[in-house]
């Protein structure tokens, strides 16, 4: 059974600094992985979406990565800001349950003005 | 275009009581889903559907019902609730890889 952690569980960097959150995963056998933002007491928005065949997708300051083989997906969040305090959640397809994600715990931001 | 709504966005029940939580979306997605929260985890899938009038067990069913009788909507009913069932509720639809997600019923169980 696919299993997904996300280290650490929480953050707190001032503003400015780069964002830097991990993602690991057991099977590497995966469909894509997407990166959630949920802001308190909202649903999940997608971020960015990596399929499988990518290493990589930008979408204007965040960057994420996969690395299949290690088990590994990061997102980068460049010069961050005070309104990116959320908590980002990465979820995995395997390609034995397409349309069924796995998600992580997530990993809670802050950033302090 | 209004997306993924969900209702009620609260709701405290007593053991044994059951409840509809409702779903719905126009964006005529085929795909959806519930999901629990609970405090230090992910998401975990209660049950899904890929089409009107055919539904799916997801990781944690038991004490859920779901039917979908139209590609809009699609209730997820709690038959007995149970301490246990107290979590956060998130209706999800998806369109190719892309989930749109509902904000949410925070539900407790007394």
């Amino acid at each position: 059974k696919q299993e997904v952690t996300q280290i650490p569980a929480a953050l707190s960097v001032p503003e400015g600094e780069n964002l830097v959150l991990n993602c690991s995963f057991t099977d590497s056998a995966i469909y894509n992985l997407q990166w959630f933002r949920q802001d308190p007491g909202k649903g999940l928005t997608s971020l960015l979406l990596i399929q499988s065949s990518q290493r990589e997708q930008t979408s204007g300051r965040l960057n994420a990565s996969l690395d299949k083989s290690s088990g590994r997906s990061t997102l980068y969040i460049a010069a961050s800001q005070p309104g990116d305090s959320a908590t980002y959640l990465c979820a995995v397809m395997t390609t034995d349950s397409w349309g069924k994600f796995q998600f992580g715990a997530g990993t809670q931001v802050v950033v302090t003005p | 275009n209004a997306g993924v709504t969900q209702t009620p966005k609260f709701q405290v029940l007593k053991t044994g009581q059951s409840m509809t939580l409702q779903c719905a979306q126009d964006m005529n997605h085929e795909y959806m889903s519930w999901y629990r929260q609970d405090p230090g985890m992910g998401l975990r899938l209660i049950h899904y559907s890929v089409g009107a009038g055919i539904t799916d067990q997801g990781e944690v069913p038991n004490g859920y019902n779901v039917s979908r009788s139209t590609t809009e909507d699609f209730p997820l009913r709690l038959l007995s609730a149970a301490p246990s069932q107290t979590s956060v509720y998130f209706c999800a639809s998806r369109s190719g890889d892309t989930q749109y997600f509902g904000p949410g019923t925070r539900l407790t169980v007394l």
